[in-house]
């Protein structure tokens, strides 16, 4: 199995709150997992990534956490803002595997 | 910044029609993916390449989809014979590796009437 499935599909949350998506893959193999933003019009940028010799990475309001147990990893926004509005996806992929899966994205959206 | 390019930015086909669309990938970057991204912003894997050659592909790819990307010259996806269902936003992205950031292009938007 390949598949990776991300939790929630929308996500609703006040300006200055936190927003945690999830996601679990199948694929024991995989040890890259990134995470991209695509707003509207755009096409999906980088926004942070975590290999699997991590099990935390944080970088400017963003916190990822892998858990290779469970086969699950998740963003967590802090200090959420209008800006953060967006659709975030996941994806995992494995060296030689020759293969990127992306989760079916969460809609993020952030009221002042 | 992203520096994958991708033309045209919409294509507007008939169905049946041949349509095809192009990528320059980022300088440098071997691997190259095309995915599907339909209406519910859901990613569809298409194929992908490593240095021209063709690693992965899906069977719908294999039978109404011919891609290629040869050295010094464009990448390209062309749908053979166009369908309804094929309206959806192309997107080439390039990358070093599996496992590196994959950076997208603009996308091809085709709208099959």
């Amino acid at each position: 199995g390949e598949q990776v499935e991300q939790l929630p599909s929308i996500l609703r949350v006040q300006e200055g709150s936190s927003a945690s998506i999830n996601c679990t893959y199948e694929n024991s193999a995989s040890n890259y997992f990134p995470w991209y933003k695509q707003e509207p019009g755009e096409n999906p940028k980088l926004i942070i990534d975590i290999r699997s010799n991590m099990e935390r990475k944080q970088t400017q309001g963003l916190i990822v956490l892998l858990d290779k147990k469970a086969k699950r990893f998740s963003l967590h926004i802090t200090d959420t803002q209008p800006g953060d509005s967006a659709m975030y996806f996941c994806a995992a992929s494995a060296t030689g595997g020759y293969k990127v899966v992306f989760g079916s994205g969460t809609r993020l959206l952030v009221s002042p | 910044n992203s520096k994958v390019i991708q033309t045209p930015r919409y294509l507007v086909k008939g169905q049946g029609q041949k349509a095809k669309m192009r990528c320059i990938p980022e300088k440098g970057h071997p691997v190259v993916f095309w995915y599907q991204q339909n209406k519910n912003n859901e990613f569809k894997f298409l194929i992908n390449f490593q240095n021209q050659e063709v690693l992965q592909q899906i069977d719908m790819t294999e039978k109404r989809f011919s891609a290629e990307c040869p050295s010094n010259s464009p990448c390209s996806l062309e749908i053979q014979s166009s369908e309804a269902g094929d309206s959806a936003l192309y997107l080439c992205a390039s990358s070093l590796s599996w496992t590196y950031e994959q950076y997208f292009g603009p996308g091809t938007r085709l709208t099959v009437l």
